[in-house]
């Protein structure tokens, strides 16, 4: 089992949709969450981050951790189609340094 | 504020040439340093990592090394490329003591011929 899974799509969405992308995880000792955005070619780029379980909220994006079912969120909601590109989910214990990504999900959004 | 500069952005290689890439990043002090590695469909694969001036950590054996001869500078080389070393290279940095975030650079795509 892979230590962090993520559903690679592609998911396609109309303009203006509220986009729902999840990980999963199998580690408990992860205690630091993010979502990063990379554009194709492009460097990830960091969107929301989030330290143990709750809710984050900016802007149109919102993070949700659920450590009991080791399982974390992110709402995009009045999706654009600027908003297209792969999303990838991160975690890292509270020690060490290595930072666990995601295989990434891309995402479309339709004009 | 802080940036991060990763060159080149492209590169074409032979197998058995050598390779540098280099990062510097700029606005903060003695930041963490990282390189990862980006193949299609996979998640990103910590290479190494840096906590200091000379201070390198290997994540995975392999062909390639690392070196870190200024606090800002993070330089990713191998004597002799592999096909297996063709990918996308990204540079990263974090803040001690590692809140958690952590920032790119634009990365450098890799294709060994």
């Amino acid at each position: 089992q892979k230590e962090v899974e993520q559903d690679p799509g592609p998911l396609s969405v109309p303009e203006g949709a509220i986009v729902s992308l999840n990980c999963t995880y199998s580690n408990s000792a992860f205690q630091y969450f993010m979502w990063y955005r990379q554009y194709s070619r492009k460097g990830p780029e960091l969107l929301m981050y989030t330290y143990s379980s709750g809710n984050k909220e900016d802007g149109r994006f919102t993070a949700q951790v659920d450590k009991s079912s080791k399982y974390i969120s992110l709402f995009i909601r009045d999706s654009q189609p600027s908003d297209s590109a792969t999303y990838l989910c991160a975690m890292r214990k509270n020690y060490g340094q290595n930072f666990v990504f995601g295989p990434g999900t891309r995402l479309s959004v339709l004009p | 504020s802080q940036t991060i500069h990763q060159w080149p952005a492209t590169l074409v290689q032979p197998v058995g040439s050598p390779l540098s890439l280099e990062c510097t990043v700029e606005g903060t002090s003695n930041p963490n340093l990282y390189w990862y590695r980006q193949a299609a469909g996979r998640g990103l694969q910590l290479l190494f990592y840096s906590v200091g001036i000379g201070q390198i950590s290997s994540e995975v054996p392999q062909n390639l090394s690392a070196s870190r001869p200024q606090d800002r500078q993070f330089i990713l080389s191998s004597k002799k490329l592999l096909l297996s070393d063709s990918g996308f290279y990204l540079c990263a940095w974090s803040v001690p003591p590692n809140t958690g975030e952590l920032f790119f650079g634009e990365g450098s795509r890799l294709t060994v011929l």
